[in-house]
């Protein structure tokens, strides 16, 4: 079963606007950290945001939010203000921790287009 | 603090060659891990190196292979070459801290399989 689900293949937002991009996981583990990561054309993989499980309030960092949404199993990425440079793939990527460390999983990735 | 270096950027190959790709993880940071980024499969994880031993393995074949040295830093290696391993391999260094465990990301060597 697929444990990180990205719906949106590709999105476009206006410059200067806000956009949301959707993300969905599947885990029976208690304890459990989500991350967005993003990836433009060179390549690199440019960690964005953290959430755990047990976080009682959403992260923020800078222009980027995670609106988690524990119930639901969603932890959407929220950019306020896109920037032109805000094009890329974008990942949502989880670890479970039931005991020591276990392999990020990843999502298929969703590609956002900033139009100015 | 230098981030993570991965060398070479790309490389070429042809069919039943082998492949050597090396990792510089950030200073400090003793794990080490792999994946594999294919237009069709996304990314895949490889293998996980800590203290010079592999904690964490994914499902590629024996073809595939890693290890790890005193100073942290780790090398892949991909025997007999295959068209299908042409790829984009991020490597990816972090400090163990269960969930919260944060990985950092090299620009990664793109590997073309001729």
């Amino acid at each position: 079963a697929q444990k990180i689900t990205q719906t949106q293949p590709g999105m476009f937002v206006q410059e200067k606007e806000a956009v949301t991009l959707d993300c969905t996981y599947d885990t029976s583990d208690p304890s459990y950290g989500l991350f967005w990561y993003k990836q433009p054309s060179s390549g690199e993989m440019i960690f964005l945001i953290y959430q755990g499980s047990y976080d009682q309030q959403n992260a923020t960092e800078g222009r980027y939010s995670l609106n988690f949404q524990k119930a639901r199993k969603s932890a959407n990425l929220v950019i306020s203000a896109s920037q032109l440079g805000d094009s890329a793939m974008y990942f949502c990527a989880m670890r479970e921790a039931p005991s020591g460390n276990t392999p990020l999983v990843f999502g298929k990735g969703t590609r956002l287009s900033v139009i100015a | 603090k230098a981030g993570v270096t991965q060398t070479p950027r790309y490389l070429i190959k042809t069919r039943g060659q082998q492949v050597t790709l090396s990792c510089s993880p950030i200073s400090g940071h003793r794990s080490v891990s792999w994946y594999q980024q294919t237009p069709g499969q996304g990314l895949q994880f490889l293998f996980e190196y800590f203290s010079e031993t592999q904690r964490n393995k994914g499902n590629f074949p024996g073809r595939f292979s890693g290890r790890q040295f005193s100073n942290s830093r780790s090398e892949m290696n991909v025997s007999t070459l295959e068209l299908g391993d042409s790829a984009l391999y991020l490597c990816a260094s972090s400090t163990p801290q269960g969930a919260q465990e944060t990985q950092y990301f090299g620009p990664g060597t793109r590997l073309l399989v001729l």
